[in-house]
């Protein structure tokens, strides 16, 4: 099983600043890997696939980069509405067994 | 739009088993295979399994030794999930999401509200 390892644990920035978050893969994933934000009390939300491609209706803020085994999510100019926590998710290889990062916490500074 | 409503939160005691039902509208419920993950408190999240009601294929995780059963009900475009011999580890947040299709393959691009499911005696 390939294990994803994300961090930091927990990552404080002020509103308006750049946050940056880092997820390793334990083996080469390609891009196939994805980023979720899940709000309190809310289901998660596919934010970014292949590594770099955002989903419908996510803003340009947010963008994905790498390949192989380390890759990064960056929010640039953070909004209240992005202060949650965030997950990457690798699909690599027919047929999928999906595994996800332990979880970055993005707070208020 | 597309919507994934889920069935009310359970209590079951050790040893038991518990159905989790997700009900799919608002795209082609053949057309998208449909997952469980869930996410114990404090744990990250994990995949469970899936189905394809187009091709009537399903595959779980090896993790739960053969304790989930994937079933559809394409007439009701409802998924059930039923999970066998609970303990307490069971105890978690269970999440119905679809799996995307095309450039989207691989992801989960829609999510159910989830339902908890709290195992204690």
């Amino acid at each position: 099983e390939i294990v994803m390892t994300q961090s930091p644990a927990t990552l404080s920035v002020s509103p308006g600043e750049r946050a940056t978050l880092s997820c390793r893969a334990s083996q080469s994933v390609g891009t196939s890997l994805a980023w979720y934000q899940q709000r309190p009390g809310q289901a998660p939300r596919l934010l970014i696939y292949r590594a770099s491609t955002r989903a419908t209706g996510i803003p340009a803020r947010f963008s994905g980069r790498g390949s192989g085994t380390e890759f990064t999510l960056t929010i640039s100019s953070l909004q209240s509405e992005d202060f949650a926590v965030y997950y990457c998710q690798q699909y690599n290889n027919w047929p999928f067994v999906w595994t996800f990062g332990q979880g970055t916490r993005l707070e208020i500074k | 739009q597309v919507q994934l409503a889920q069935s009310g939160a359970e209590v079951k005691k050790p040893g038991a088993s518990v159905r989790v039902s997700c009900k799919a509208s608002g795209y082609s419920f053949n057309a998208f295979s449909l997952h469980w993950v869930r996410q114990a408190p404090g744990q990250r999240l994990e995949w469970m399994g899936w189905i394809n009601p187009g091709n009537n294929n399903t595959k779980h995780s090896q993790k739960f030794h053969g304790r989930v059963t994937i079933t559809w009900d394409t007439t009701a475009t409802t998924v059930h999930m039923d999970l066998g011999s609970l303990r307490s580890e069971d105890t978690a947040l269970y999440y119905c999401a679809r799996g995307g299709a095309g450039d989207y393959i691989g992801t989960f691009d829609y999510w159910g509200q989830g339902t908890l499911v709290t195992v204690s005696s």
